[in-house]
């Protein structure tokens, strides 16, 4: 069975510059979400997505977005990015139908912005 | 507006010692806690979870506890060994464990051999 895999594992990019990150789902996983942990801090939730359907927002500005495909592989994508988008951003996936299960985290993404 | 409070950034412990980590929450409407453990340059790893339906769940050298009256949680780790020198987040969410979650902002746990 293989985890939650995400890629690029680091990146470098200019303020005002567009970024995508990737992830894949655990295998048998429906939803995933992603989550921006700054330094020093906990993981903040972003959006999440359920069936290819965002399924709830955190409090982002509409320049984060996402997508989810078929394979329920996903990416989120940032626009026109700032200074304070510097941060590992997670990705994590589960299985919802009826109960919801635990999250299971992949590495992250380690984005610095400059 | 932090929701979700871990107010010992850092915690030292012996080797064979019980390990306590607190948290505490301020919105009753949270139904479902969980605890991840984070390595440097890995992604958090589940560890437990607790319903609010429940006030205890065992597991291995991991125990939860839940307070609803005091919105308080612990998570007891018995016994201590060095490989739990991690960085430990508690985390609340409404409707089970795939939805959002509201994270704490961590406690580091060292346990010396």
């Amino acid at each position: 069975e293989t985890g939650v895999t995400q890629s690029p594992t680091h990146l470098i990019k200019t303020r005002g510059q567009q970024v995508t990150l990737r992830c894949s789902s655990q295998s048998g996983h429906n939803t995933v979400s992603w989550y921006q942990q700054a330094l020093g801090q906990g993981p903040q939730f972003i959006f999440q997505y359920y069936r290819e359907e965002e399924n709830g927002r955190g409090n982002f500005p509409p320049r984060f977005s996402g997508l989810q495909f078929p394979n329920y592989s996903s990416e989120l994508n940032v626009n026109a990015l700032e200074l304070d988008d510097s941060a590992l951003y997670l990705c994590a996936s589960s299985f919802k139908q009826g109960w919801s299960y635990e999250q299971y985290f992949g590495p992250g993404t380690r984005l610095t912005v400059t | 507006d932090q929701q979700v409070k871990q107010n010992s950034p850092s915690l030292s412990v012996q080797e064979g010692r019980i390990s306590i980590l607190n948290c505490d929450y301020t919105n009753s409407m949270f139904d479902y806690f969980l605890w991840y453990k984070k390595y440097p340059a890995e992604g958090p790893t589940f560890l437990i979870s607790i319903s609010s339906i429940k006030d205890k769940n065992e597991d291995g050298r991991f125990t939860v506890f839940l307070n609803k009256s005091a919105k308080h949680l612990s998570l007891h780790i018995v016994p201590s060994q060095p490989g739990d020198s991690a960085v430990y987040f508690c985390a609340a969410s409404f409707r089970g464990g795939s939805e959002k979650l509201v994270f704490g902002k961590g406690t580091k746990l060292t346990v010396n051999p």
